[in-house]
C-alpha cells in the first residue's frame, strides 16, 4: 500500500444534487480524517475516526454531510443537496496512532455548479 | 478557540534567496506542531516540532519552535524553483487526539 487514495478525484455536479467521496487509508492505520480546503485557507477539519467510530464532528459538519468507516478500513464522505458553497477540496487523512503526523491523500475536488 | 495564524501569506523570491517563514498560534493544551509542503496535491510532512529550541533539519530546511512565544518559524537556505509550494503550520491540542488545526498557509514562489 503505497498511501492514501481518494475517488473520485474530480466531481463536477448541479447545486441540489448528492455526492459520495470515499478514502482508503493507509493499511493498519486506525485513524481517519477529513478535511475541506477551499482556495487560500488551509484545510478545516471535518471530522475523525477511530477504528468505525465517529469521534468527533466540527460544527463545520452540516446536517447535509455523513461520513462513515463502517468496518474500520475506507470511509464515506456524503453531501446531501449540494450548494455552490460546498465546492471545495475534500481531503481524506489517516495516521497509526494518536498524536504526530497525518498522511494526507491527494484530494476530491468538488465543483458545484 | 484555537487560531494559527501564519506570516507572510504570500512571498516571491530568487533562486539562492533565504526566506524565513512564520506561524503563531493560540491553543490550550499544545502538543506539537507541524509544517507541511503542499504543491497542487496532498500535503506532504515536512517536521514535526515539540520542544522549545531544538532546531530540526532536513537539507535545505530547518525549523525551531517557541513555545514560551508561541511562535514557530521554518527557514529554506539556498532557495530552489521547486521549492515553490504553500507552506501550511498546523498544531496539535492534547485533548484533540491528534486533530490538527492549521493556518492559511504562506504562498513561496520562486523565480528562477
Amino acid at each position: 500500500d503505497t498511501g492514501v487514495s481518494q475517488d473520485p478525484r474530480h466531481k463536477i455536479t448541479k447545486r441540489g444534487q448528492n455526492v459520495t467521496f470515499r478514502c482508503d487509508p493507509i493499511s493498519e492505520h486506525n485513524r481517519l480524517y477529513w478535511y475541506r480546503q477551499t482556495l487560500g485557507q488551509g484545510p478545516e477539519f471535518l471530522t475523525y475516526f477511530q477504528n468505525e467510530a465517529q469521534l468527533e464532528k466540527s460544527r463545520l459538519l452540516s446536517d447535509r454531510f455523513s461520513a462513515e468507516r463502517p468496518k474500520g478500513s475506507f470511509s464515506t464522505l456524503e453531501i446531501q443537496r449540494t450548494e455552490q458553497g460546498d465546492s471545495a477540496m475534500y481531503l481524506c487523512a489517516s495516521s497509526p496512532w494518536a498524536g504526530g503526523e497525518l498522511f494526507f491523500g491527494e484530494g476530491s475536488r468538488l465543483t458545484v455548479l | 478557540e484555537d487560531k494559527v495564524v501564519q506570516s507572510p501569506l504570500s512571498l516571491v523570491v530568487h533562486e539562492g534567496d533565504t526566506v524565513t517563514l512564520n506561524c503563531s498560534y493560540e491553543v490550550t493544551n499544545f502538543r506539537s506542531l507541524l509544517w507541511y509542503k503542499q504543491e497542487k496535491k496532498a500535503p506532504t510532512f515536512l517536521f514535526m516540532l515539540t520542544s522549545s529550541g531544538i532546531e530540526k533539519k532536513s537539507g535545505r530546511l530547518s525549523s525551531i519552535l517557541d513555545k514560551k512565544e508561541l511562535f514557530s518559524i521554518l527557514n529554506i537556505t539556498a532557495t530552489q524553483t521547486g521549492d515553490s509550494a504553500i507552506y501550511l503550520c498546523a498544531v496539535e491540542a492534547a485533548e484533540y487526539g491528534n486533530k490538527l488545526v492549521f493556518g492559511a498557509g504562506t504562498i513561496l514562489r520562486v523565480k528562477s
